[in-house]
């Protein structure tokens, strides 16, 4: 069983639907969690970051953690064509020499 | 002006044969990483250096030999290649080795393993 599991969907969604992207932890020491976005042929991007349980906004995207449930997600909001990529979770923990270990990825399409 | 570069983009080769895979980044970062992301899309990190160290050595068959002449240029060589190879890997580097710095990733090596 893989430390961080994500649903690989594909995910469809009509443009300007709100999109949640979901992945869940095993392990506690995970303190750090970010989202990357990976076009198809590109390398991947941080797209949020945060480190603490709640939310964090940034434009159409919000990054939400629960650390008591091991949960995290990923909402756009008035999704558009341009956000159809794969999402990928990834967590660090501390001290652990920054090894990102990423959820398996979502890969999400957005259709006018 | 790009970030972090791999060459070559694509790589295609023979099941046997050695191949390197170069990465360079002009950020000025201490720290760069080495990826590997099979054909389900999951990204797994291979290796780590910081400052020409290496500092994450994960489960990888010792065919493959990371080697970090500085601190811009980290280069993976491969040994023996073999079928289970074939995957897009991933050059990676952060300003510094703790778990709160963004890693920028460069834009892959497609290597195919026949």
């Amino acid at each position: 069983q893989k430390e961080v599991e994500q649903d690989p969907g594909p995910l469809s969604v009509p443009e300007g639907a709100i999109v949640s992207l979901n992945c869940t932890y095993s392990n506690s020491a995970f303190q750090y969690f970010m989202w990357y976005r990976q076009y198809s042929r590109k390398g991947p991007e941080l797209l949020m970051y945060t480190y603490s349980s709640g939310n964090k906004e940034d434009g159409r995207f919000t990054a939400q953690v629960d650390k008591s449930s091991k949960y995290i997600s990923l909402f756009i909001r008035d999704s558009q064509p341009s956000d159809s990529a794969t999402y990928l979770c990834a967590m660090t923990k501390t001290g652990g020499g920054n090894k990102l270990t990423f959820g398996t990825g979502t890969q999400l399409k957005v259709e006018l | 002006d790009t970030a972090v570069s791999q060459t070559p983009k694509y790589l295609v080769t023979q099941m046997g044969n050695d191949k390197s895979i170069k990465c360079e980044q002009n950020l000025g970062h201490d720290t760069m990483y080495w990826y590997k992301q099979d054909s389900k899309k999951f990204l797994k990190i291979m290796f780590s250096y910081n400052n020409k160290e290496l500092i994450i050595n994960e489960t990888v068959p010792n065919r493959f030999s990371p080697k970090s002449p500085d601190k811009a240029h980290l280069n993976l060589h491969i040994n023996s290649l073999e079928l289970g190879d074939s995957a897009v890997y991933f050059c990676a580097s952060s300003p510094l080795a703790t778990s709160t710095d963004t890693q920028y990733f460069g834009p892959g090596t497609r290597l195919t393993v026949l």
